[in-house]
C-alpha cells in the first residue's frame, strides 16, 4: 500500500531559526512529490519535485528530492511568524490519478 | 478569477439527513477531486474526476456520491449523514488530468458537523 510519512508532526521555533521538514514515501511507480502550505484554510502549492538532487527554491524556502532513499526535505531559513502553518507533502504515481498525502507537519514560529 | 469555489462553508446536519456540497471552478480544469481532512489523518481522497462524465473512487468513498455533468461543477452528495462524516471537506482541481503531474488548486473548505 502506498504511503507518505512526514516528520516531525509538530515543530516550535523562534523567528530567525532554520527548520527542516521531512517527507518519506513509498509510492508504486513514483512520479512526483509535492509540497503544500496550509494556513487557516486551503492548502497552497509550494513545490513539485520529480528529479533527484535538483533543488527547487522560492525565497527562503527550498526543497530537494532523493529518489534512491525515497524522501524529500523542505527547508525554511530565517523563519518568520508568517511561516506558521501546516506543511503537507504528497506523493504521486504514474499508475493512478491519486495523490497520497502525509499527515502534515505543524510549524509554529514565535517572535 | 474566482478559482475553486465551495459552498456552503459551514453546515450542521443531523444523522440520516442528506446534503450536497457544491464545488465549481472557472479555470477549465479537467481534473477535480474531493478530499476530507481530519485531525491526525491528513488529506484523504474521497472521489475524483478526470473529465465531464467520468468519476472514480478514492481512498474513502463510502457514504458519498459524485457526478460530473459539466467541466465546471463537481458536487459531493452525502446520502445519509453519519457522525463519522464530521470533517472539513476540500474540493481541488488541476489543469492536468493527472493530479500527480501538477499543482492542485484547493477551495477554501467546507466544515461539516453531523450530530
Amino acid at each position: 500500500e502506498d504511503k507518505v510519512v512526514q516528520s516531525p508532526l509538530s515543530l516550535v521555533v523562534h523567528e530567525g531559526d532554520t527548520v527542516t521538514l521531512n517527507c518519506s514515501y513509498e509510492v508504486t511507480n513514483f512520479r512526483s512529490l509535492l509540497w503544500y502550505k496550509q494556513e487557516k484554510k486551503a492548502p497552497t502549492f509550494l513545490f513539485m519535485l520529480t528529479s533527484s538532487g535538483i533543488e527547487k527554491k522560492s525565497g527562503r524556502l527550498s526543497s530537494i528530492l532523493d529518489k534512491k532513499e525515497l524522501f524529500s526535505i523542505l527547508n525554511i531559513t530565517a523563519t518568520q511568524t508568517g511561516d506558521s502553518a501546516i506543511y503537507l507533502c504528497a506523493g504521486g504515481s504514474y499508475n493512478t490519478d491519486k495523490l497520497i498525502f502525509g499527515t502534515g507537519t505543524r510549524l509554529q514560529v514565535f517572535p | 478569477n474566482a478559482g475553486v469555489t465551495q459552498t456552503p462553508k459551514f453546515q450542521v446536519l443531523k444523522t440520516g439527513q442528506s446534503m450536497t456540497l457544491q464545488c465549481a471552478q472557472d479555470m477549465n480544469h479537467e481534473y477535480m477531486s474531493w478530499y476530507r481532512q481530519d485531525p491526525g489523518m491528513g488529506l484523504r481522497l474521497i472521489h475524483y474526476s478526470v473529465g465531464a462524465g467520468i468519476t472514480d473512487q478514492g481512498e474513502v468513498p463510502n457514504g458519498y456520491n459524485v457526478s460530473r455533468s459539466t467541466t465546471e461543477d463537481f458536487p459531493l452528495r452525502l446520502l445519509s449523514a453519519a457522525p463519522s462524516q464530521t470533517s472539513v471537506y476540500f474540493c481541488a482541481s488541476s489543469y492536468s488530468r493527472f493530479s500527480s503531474a501538477g499543482e492542485l488548486f484547493f477551495g477554501e473548505g467546507s466544515r461539516l458537523t453531523v450530530l
